[in-house]
């Protein structure tokens, strides 16, 4: 059974600091990984994409790595801002089945970041 | 385009009862996912539909059931409300089946069980 760990749960820096999130989950037979943001209360918007294939995808101040060998992803953010204050959710989607079955994507429990102004 | 979109936004229900919940995909989705996400926990995956059958099921007890309706919208029950299904119920779409296919998710409906 897959499980997805996050580390770490909260996170409290100030403004303008570089940080990193991180992601691991135990079954590296997965298709891909994907990092999504969570607002209170709100639904999930996706922020990267990485393909198995893939070793990182970029978007603006974002880069998330992925070693699917060693069963680990990081987020980074760059230069934040307290508009990324927000819980950030990684989540894993197994390697595609044609043939029946359901692709769901399992999740970890996210971390909670606040960016002080 | 329309995103996903979920309603009710928000519902309270007392234990016992029953619930519907309904999901609208993106123009054009064929597939449709649900997932309940406790306070403080990531989503857990509850069902897939894909052209109308179910292709696959979370560890989720029978009270919970779904169906997909031929405009490919869907809807989710929840029989015999227990406190420990107060959460956020999520539903996503994608164009079709398979990792492949990214899901884009809706806003949720809040589900308070009293």
């Amino acid at each position: 059974k897959q499980e997805v760990t996050q580390i770490p749960a909260a996170l409290s820096v100030p403004e303008g600091e570089n940080l990193v999130l991180n992601c691991s989950f135990t079954d590296s037979a997965i298709y891909n990984l994907q990092w999504f943001r969570q607002d209170p209360g709100k639904g999930l918007t996706s922020l990267l994409l990485i393909q198995s294939s893939q070793r990182e995808q970029t978007s603006g101040r974002l880069n998330a790595s992925l070693d699917k060998s060693s069963g680990r992803s990081t987020l980074y953010i760059a230069a934040s801002q307290p508009g990324d204050s927000a819980t950030y959710l990684c989540a894993v989607r197994h390697s595609d089945w044609w043939g029946g079955g359901a692709d769901g994507l399992t999740f970890g429990k996210g971390t909670h970041l606040i960016i002080q102004p | 385009d329309a995103g996903v979109t979920q309603s009710p936004t928000h519902l309270i229900k007392t234990r016992g009862q029953h619930v519907t919940l309904r999901c609208s995909p993106i123009s054009g989705h064929k597939s449709v996912s649900w997932y309940q996400q406790v306070l403080g926990q990531g989503p857990q995956f509850i069902f897939q539909y894909y052209e109308k059958e179910e292709r696959g099921r979370g560890n989720f007890p029978d009270r919970f059931s779904a169906r997909q309706f031929p405009n490919y919208s869907s809807e989710l029950n929840v029989n015999a409300l227990l406190l420990g299904d107060s959460a956020l119920y999520l539903c996503a779409s994608s164009p079709n089946r398979g990792a492949t296919y990214e899901q884009y998710f809706g806003p949720g409906t809040r589900l308070t069980v009293t």
